[in-house]
């Protein structure tokens, strides 16, 4: 069965500390996707990530970076040098290639908050 | 802004009543797919169009329907409202098949309370 786990509902941090973002996930298909997301308090859903099961390449952009660990079936995200701007609830998402539909299956969300 | 588009904002209703939520994907996008994110629920899929036909349902309730029309809007009407379907409704569409887990691109939602 597909699922994803974010284990921590939520994490507070001062401004400039790093931290991380942690993704578990379970899937009976050996092509997959994985993807965050990032819901500010607005309210919006902005896309941050995708990443497919045969790369397991981390990947860097600015202050955000991203581990994807197949063998612990993990894809964990770290905010570097973390700003009251990156406050946002953060969502990881699976989605499976061979079942007919690319529906995205939730985590229950990181509520991240960041002092200044 | 993702380019997806979403009429209403917010809605507030009563119990029993039937409303209509817009959503209009970004251009050239022929999938479509909605999701509700509510407090006890998360944020979970209901349905998916491509190109104006059912790709595949989700968690929907009978009370609920969709569809995608030629110009490749969606509607998603709710009926019977029950205070339980208070939640933040969003809609979402990429350019892909619907199998290929091409991004989707989220709209800023619709804010439906049931009073």
């Amino acid at each position: 069965a597909q699922k994803v786990t974010q284990a921590q509902t939520e994490i507070s941090v001062v401004e400039k500390e790093d931290v991380t973002l942690d993704c578990v996930y379970e899937t009976r298909d050996t092509t997959y996707y994985l993807f965050w997301y990032k819901q500010p308090p607005s309210g919006e859903l902005v896309f941050l990530i995708r990443r497919n099961s045969f790369d397991e390449q981390n990947e860097i952009s600015g202050r955000y970076s991203w581990n994807f660990q197949k063998s612990t079936s993990s894809f964990n995200f770290t905010i570097t040098a973390s700003q009251v701007v990156d406050s946002a609830v953060y969502f990881c998402a699976l989605s499976e290639a061979g079942i007919g539909t690319d529906k995205l299956i939730f985590g229950t969300g990181t509520r991240l908050q960041v002092f200044p | 802004d993702s380019g997806v588009t979403q009429t209403p904002k917010h809605l507030i209703t009563a119990t029993g009543q039937r409303v209509t939520l817009r959503c209009s994907p970004r251009s050239g996008d022929l999938s479509v797919y909605w999701y509700q994110q509510s407090l006890d629920q998360g944020l979970q899929f209901l349905i998916q169009y491509y190109n104006g036909e059912e790709r595949a349902k989700g968690n929907i309730l009978e009370r609920f329907s969709a569809q995608q029309f030629p110009d490749l809007h969606s509607e998603l009407n709710l009926s019977s409202l029950e205070l339980g379907d208070s939640a933040l409704y969003f809609c979402a569409s990429n350019g892909g098949s619907g199998r290929a887990a091409d991004t989707q691109y989220f709209g800023p939602g619709t804010r439906l309370t049931v009073l």
